[in-house]
Parts: structure tokens; C-alpha cells; sequence
């Protein structure tokens, strides 16, 4: 267990549906990490966050994607109108700022669109 | 762009022997790297963070960095059958510019012949 919690760690939805999951960085992190990660791929970056701003959002996330962290603590991360190209695990990392910082992986949400 | 590149395997080691784990990069910027250990369904879990040129040593895990030729290693010693996983190697980012995020390789599955 790094610290780094995730919700829920297992989602199965219907084509066209909205789905959010959520995730409770480690308390003294700064930086919260979004990442989509598919079968024989390594993580696939999304967007993150420097306390509440949003500094960088990947180019091929689509508008259906928008992440939160409205406090500078938790994060949401929402699908709207899901596709089934959505299935796959969503990671969220947290880390400081300092100069070689480590990312703390959450357990992972598990989507599955039917 | 900056890209990590990493042999997919499989790669497989006789129990007790060492595995070898290679990673190329293509940012001569990169300062330090990460190697991740990622069991099947699961998150990415931290094993070596290395940012000097050479070796480091930790347990049966070795990482050695070479900035000059651009590759980073990860030697097993003494490998275990739960050792097998796939293993991701990761440049984090070097400051905090809006570019900089950490750059994952697509992994290297391990598999342990008991």
C-alpha cells in the first residue's frame, strides 16, 4: 500500500454512459498524476496536477475527459458518453516537487464498457 | 519527444539465475531514472530510483545508468519466481515546466523458470 487510494477499483458500464472515479493522493503530495494504461502498453500519461491547477492535459485526451482537484487534495477524474476504447486501467500517482521525485501509484480503477 | 524504449519479451531466466533488464532513451537531458515492477492486474510499484552514472545496488537488484551511451539497466540476482512481473523503466520529469512528465517505457515481461 503506497498511500495513494483509488475509487472504485473496479467500474463495468454501458456504452455512452458518464463514469468518474476518484483518488486520495498521498496527504503531503503536491502533484497528482492521471494515467490510462492497456494491455502490453506502459502507462499512458493523461494530465496532472501541481496542487489545484491542471498545468498539463495530454493531446489525445478527448473532450469526454476532464479531471479535477478542486482543493489541491482529492481528484476526480470523469468519462462522459463512454466508448468501448475507454476499457482499460486508470492509474493515479501522486509525488512532490523536489528534483528526482518518486510517483506513488494507486491501485488503479479497472473500466470495462460494454 | 522524448522516448524510453524497452524490449517487450518475453524474457525468460532460469530460478536462481540473473535477469537482465535493458532500457534505452532518447532525451540526453534525462538526468535519473525509475524502475517499476508491475504484477499482472496490478499498479506499478517502485523498486530503483538511479541518477548517477555507474551502479546501485539494493538487495538482489542492481541499476546501472550509463548517461554517455543512454541506457539504463536493471540486473536480478539470484531471481525468484515472484519475481516474475513486467518491468517498466521511467524518466521523470527534470523540473517543473509545463512539458516535463515522467516517460514511461512499454515494459519488459520477466517470467521465472522454477
Amino acid at each position: 500500500d503506497t498511500g495513494v487510494s483509488q475509487d472504485p477499483r473496479h467500474k463495468i458500464t454501458k456504452r455512452g454512459q458518464n463514469v468518474t472515479f476518484r483518488c486520495d493522493p498521498i496527504s503531503e503530495h503536491n502533484r497528482l498524476y492521471w494515467y490510462r494504461q492497456t494491455l502490453g502498453q506502459g502507462p499512458e500519461f493523461l494530465t496532472y496536477f501541481q496542487n489545484e491547477a491542471q498545468l498539463e492535459k495530454s493531446r489525445l485526451l478527448s473532450d469526454r475527459f476532464s479531471a479535477e482537484r478542486p482543493k489541491g487534495s482529492f481528484s476526480t477524474l470523469e468519462i462522459q458518453r463512454t466508448e468501448q476504447g475507454d476499457s482499460a486501467m486508470y492509474l493515479c500517482a501522486s509525488s512532490g516537487t523536489s528534483e528526482q521525485e518518486t510517483q506513488y501509484f494507486g491501485p488503479g480503477t479497472r473500466l470495462l464498457v460494454l | 519527444q522524448k522516448e524510453v524504449e524497452q524490449n517487450s519479451g518475453p524474457l525468460s531466466v532460469p530460478e536462481g539465475a540473473i535477469a537482465s533488464l535493458n532500457c534505452t532513451y532518447s532525451d540526453r537531458g534525462s538526468q535519473s531514472f525509475f524502475w517499476y515492477r508491475q504484477y499482472s492486474g496490478k499498479s506499478p510499484e517502485l523498486i530503483m530510483f538511479i541518477y548517477s552514472n555507474g551502479d546501485k545496488e539494493d538487495g538482489r537488484f542492481t541499476a546501472q545508468l550509463n548517461k554517455a551511451s543512454q541506457y539504463v539497466s536493471l540486473l536480478i540476482r539470484d531471481s525468484q519466481p515472484s519475481d516474475s512481473a513486467t518491468y517498466l523503466c521511467a524518466a521523470p520529469p527534470r523540473g517543473m515546466n509545463r512539458d516535463d512528465k515522467i516517460i514511461f517505457g512499454k515494459g519488459t515481461r520477466l517470467h521465472i523458470l522454477p
